[in-house]
């Protein structure tokens, strides 16, 4: 079946503007991730969904970094007023459940340049 | 907090070769462990799992063993083909969280 698909695979854009990277998961896939990729921090938590539950924001690195999950499907993660440090790949994941040992599926990713 | 430590790369091997690349992490209570792999222009994907003590992990000859003692997880495998190039991932889920933690990842590049 489909995997975890992202959108755009790539993404240009000045700094100060916003920019909106979006995830469609798993069919079925109640937990949804978002990770960030970058060569000085490797790879970062940045928010999770569970189901209709409070997402866990902990790993935003800003106020400028916000998601969101409509339906319970599609995420967005919203990223306002980008600086160069917010360059970095972009990767949503999907589990079939928020349990500890349900694998994590990665989606390609979404590369963000600043420029 | 839980965190992952891998062994720094790049490590280069030749055909045939026997792979080894070290993991041990720190975590609260039972964690489950990972190995992802992430192939030249691809994304991650995973590649094996283990999710209580002394259970082994294992696919495409590759497996990793849960060592609570030694808090550790490491790769092996024992005849790598030029195909396993890519950057290897050590990443563990805590027992009470969701999130994965993550090694800083080891590229591993297999000459012919």
């Amino acid at each position: 079946g489909a995997g975890v698909s992202q959108s755009p695979s790539n993404k240009v854009t000045e700094k100060g503007k916003d920019v909106e990277l979006r995830c469609d998961p798993i069919s079925g896939h109640t937990a949804l991730y978002w990770y960030r990729q970058s060569l000085g921090q490797g790879l970062e938590f940045l928010i999770y969904f569970q189901g209709n539950s409070a997402p866990d924001k902990s790993g935003l690195p800003s106020d400028r970094f916000s998601a969101e999950r409509t339906g319970g499907s599609v995420s967005t993660l919203t990223i306002q007023r980008t600086q160069q440090e917010d360059s970095a790949v972009y990767l949503c994941a999907s589990s079939f459940q928020g349990a500890g040992n349900q694998p994590q599926h990665f989606g390609d990713g979404t590369r963000l340049s600043i420029l | 907090g839980d965190s992952v430590t891998q062994m720094e790369g790049p490590v280069t091997l030749s055909e045939e070769a026997f792979l080894t690349i070290n993991c041990t992490y720190t975590a609260t209570g039972y964690p489950s462990l990972f190995w992802y792999v992430q192939y030249p222009g691809e994304g991650l994907q995973l590649l094996l799992k283990a999710t209580k003590a002394d259970d082994k992990g294992s696919n495409k000859g590759f497996e990793a063993t849960y060592r609570k003692e030694t808090t550790s997880f490491h790769l092996e495998k024992g005849s790598v083909q030029v195909s396993d190039s890519a950057v290897y991932f050590c990443a563990l889920r805590g027992a009470a969280g969701n999130k994965l933690t993550f090694g800083g990842g080891t590229r591993v590049l297999v000459k012919p």
